[in-house]
């Protein structure tokens, strides 16, 4: 199967500092990355949809101020978390879809992100 | 609106079967998906439906019926190891990914 890697796997930071997560498609070209978070205990959550070259498809709810997506690349996404508080704290999935395999979701392995 | 239904938690006995249900209504449809989640890690891929029927694949099979909104996952030979979240999902009329709440399956020796 397709391999998507994240990085960093997990991250501590201070709040009021931006955290930079990156999405990379290693073995096909990703058409379309979706960003997606976590809470313990719960489904995945659906944060934004990006399409290579053009801007992010924000989901409602989720402040596009706040959290930057760029897809800048056929195998390069990244989300940033600006000013981060304490409630953003939470488990963070990208995956990709090919414009071949246009069905089938391919996911990173996760950013665990703790603010303090 | 859309709505994927499946239980929550189900539990089951090493070395036997187990059968996850999944019940959709979505505008669209583009196939069905399942894909396993152990705990703190991310979703892998597990299978895809996209006409009606059984798709094997080892010890999981999994089925759909277009006309009823379901589709099951069935797991034989069960090992601990298949201790996870399973998550149903449904791709819709524009191909997003429309995801249930998951079914913890427990599995006790």
């Amino acid at each position: 199967g397709a391999v998507v890697s994240q990085h960093p796997s997990r991250v501590i930071c201070k709040s009021g500092t931006s955290v930079k997560i990156e999405c990379r498609s290693l073995d096909f070209q990703a058409t379309t990355m979706f960003w997606y978070r976590q809470f313990p205990k719960q489904s995945l959550m659906l944060m934004a949809t990006s399409n290579e070259g053009s801007k992010a498809t924000y989901e409602q709810g989720v402040e596009k101020d706040k959290f930057l997506i760029n897809h800048a690349s056929l195998t390069l996404s990244t989300l940033t978390v600006t000013s981060a508080h304490p409630e953003d704290s939470s488990f963070y999935i990208c995956s990709a879809r090919s414009g071949a395999q246009r069905e089938t979701q391919y996911f990173g392995p996760g950013t665990r992100l703790l603010v303090l | 609106g859309q709505n994927i239904d499946q239980p929550t938690e189900m539990t089951a006995t090493e070395g036997a079967i187990v059968q996850i249900n999944c019940t959709y209504q979505t505008s669209g449809f583009n196939g069905l998906f399942w894909y396993q989640q152990h705990a703190g890690e991310a979703p892998t891929f597990l299978s895809y439906n996209v006409l009606d029927g059984l798709e094997e694949k080892g010890r999981f099979s999994s089925f759909l019926s277009r006309s009823k909104g379901y589709s099951y996952l069935l797991l034989k030979e069960l090992q601990m190891k298949d201790s996870a979240s399973y998550l149903c999902a449904v791709s819709d009329s524009n191909y997003q990914l429309i995801w249930g709440a998951g079914t913890k399956l427990i599995i006790k020796p």
